[in-house]
């Protein structure tokens, strides 16, 4: 079955520590993003890559970073400046970049708490 | 600014009461409006797409709909199983998603 799968399902983060959240895709879609949803808000989007190798920030890009080395892979990493990282951590992926239209399909997510 | 809204915020329905979730948007140059379901704890579920005012598109016991400034989801006869958050999102010409705060619909036996 192809999907996006995300892991772990819940992580915990102690402070001054830095948690890196898992992002697989085997749909071989180009593009794959990261979203942090919060209680009463709209998703936002963190970063975006469109192609092996490269990647851009999001609205709320500071506190994290990302790696793009392969197509399938797109690891989030919530760093120890990032001080409020307590939310629900979305992965996303669509077959070009969402800018052409395309739909974006979602993982289950990871939920982060903070220790 | 770019603005997506929602409403209501939350939804309480019986069994078999028809209603529509409203999704409104302040965008220059809309490429496609795109509705999502999620249930608690879990990643959005795509329903569709909208491209253009007066397009419909419908699967099951919901049907959404698009004009110039909002599109609708209207949910007939709904069941407790479609108990969900409804999300909607926009999005721009080069851009990428702009998404609303989501509508909490519960559906009452």
């Amino acid at each position: 079955d192809g999907g996006i799968t995300q892991s772990p399902k819940y992580l915990f983060r102690k402070e001054g520590q830095n948690v890196t959240l898992s992002c697989e895709q085997n749909l071989n879609h180009d593009a794959m993003y990261w979203y942090r949803q919060d209680p009463g808000q709209g998703l936002r989007l963190i970063y975006y890559s469109q192609i092996v190798n490269d990647f851009q920030k999001g609205d709320i890009a500071e506190g994290y970073s990302v790696s793009r080395e392969k197509k399938e892979s797109f690891p989030l990493t919530v760093t120890s400046a990032q001080k409020n990282p307590t939310a629900f951590y979305l992965c996303a992926s669509s077959i070009a970049p969402a800018s052409g239209g395309e739909t974006q399909y979602f993982g289950p997510g990871t939920r982060l708490l903070v220790l | 600014e770019d603005q997506v809204t929602q409403s209501p915020e939350a939804l309480r329905l019986q069994e078999g009461e028809s209603s529509s979730l409203n999704c409104s948007y302040t965008v220059s140059g809309l490429r496609g409006l795109f509705w999502y379901r999620q249930d608690p704890g879990k990643g959005p579920e795509f329903l569709f797409t909208l491209y253009s005012a007066g397009e419909e598109k419908e699967k099951e016991r919901l049907k959404a709909t698009l004009t110039k400034k909002e599109s609708f989801l209207h949910i007939t006869a709904p069941k407790p199983e479609d108990s969900a958050t409804y999300l909607c999102a926009v999005q721009i010409y080069g851009q990428n998603f702009v998404f609303g705060p989501g509508t909490r619909l519960s559906v009452l036996p």
